[in-house]
């Protein structure tokens, strides 16, 4: 078990460009979510899979965010032409839905929009 | 909906010293609660958690947290705080179970002083 990872750890990136993050969830969980989080602030949901399913997305997910888990395994979160807003903590965790209760929690990747 | 409110933003504490962080919550419907912990540089880690059962849960590390359903509270407390314990601690409620996606209150940063 080598826990979640989540690729890059930083990226900077100039406004109006894309960026795709990566997360690789423990092997054997099914269930992967996306949060976000901001200086000051605790995380907030973005979104979240069932194996390849995309269950729920948050009202804060614009229509330039977009998330996939195409094979029930990795995701990725793509953001088209960021904005300052941007710039911030994202962070992958998983879990086993027929497991315990607990989300384990990637090491995030930091934004920072230019 | 859900909402947590973390009272104290930031709690200075002398080594040795008790310390309790506070966590206070709003929900329509039953919820499971949750500490969690981010050391300095690190990923966020679940400290405890409460399900059904005894109102008084405790973690490996001496935290020990009391469910009051009366209060909508769950403050975490520890007897005796050591250096090590300075870090960002997350209170966080989830609707059904931790299998959902997570409401995360705003974090209080505990610095411990020797």
């Amino acid at each position: 078990d080598t826990g979640v990872s989540q690729d890059p750890r930083h990226k900077i990136t100039k406004r109006g460009q894309n960026v795709t993050f990566r997360c690789d969830p423990i092997s054997e969980h099914n269930r992967l979510y996306w949060y976000r989080q901001t200086l000051g602030q605790g995380p907030e949901f973005l979104t979240y899979f069932q194996n390849e399913a995309q269950l729920e997305k948050s009202r804060l997910l614009s229509d330039r965010f977009s998330a996939e888990r195409p094979k029930g395994s990795f995701s990725t979160l793509e953001i088209q032409r960021t904005e300052q807003g941007d710039s911030a903590m994202y962070l992958c965790a998983s879990s086993f839905s027929g497991g315990g209760d607990e989300q384990f929690f990637g090491p995030g990747t930091r934004l920072t929009v230019l | 909906a859900q909402s947590v409110t973390q009272l104290d933003s930031q709690v200075p504490v002398f080594e040795e010293a008790p310390v309790e962080l506070r966590c206070n919550y709003s929900s329509s419907v039953s919820v499971y609660l949750f500490w969690y912990v981010q050391y300095p540089n690190q990923g966020l880690q679940l400290l405890l958690k409460y399900l059904s059962g005894s109102t008084l849960v405790e973690s490996i590390n001496g935290f020990e947290a009391e469910f009051n359903k009366s209060q909508t509270s769950f403050h975490l407390r520890k007897p005796s705080v050591h250096i090590s314990d300075t870090a960002e601690y997350f209170c966080a409620v989830s609707p059904l179970s931790g299998n959902t996606p997570l409401v995360f209150g705003k974090g209080t940063r505990l610095s411990v002083i020797a």
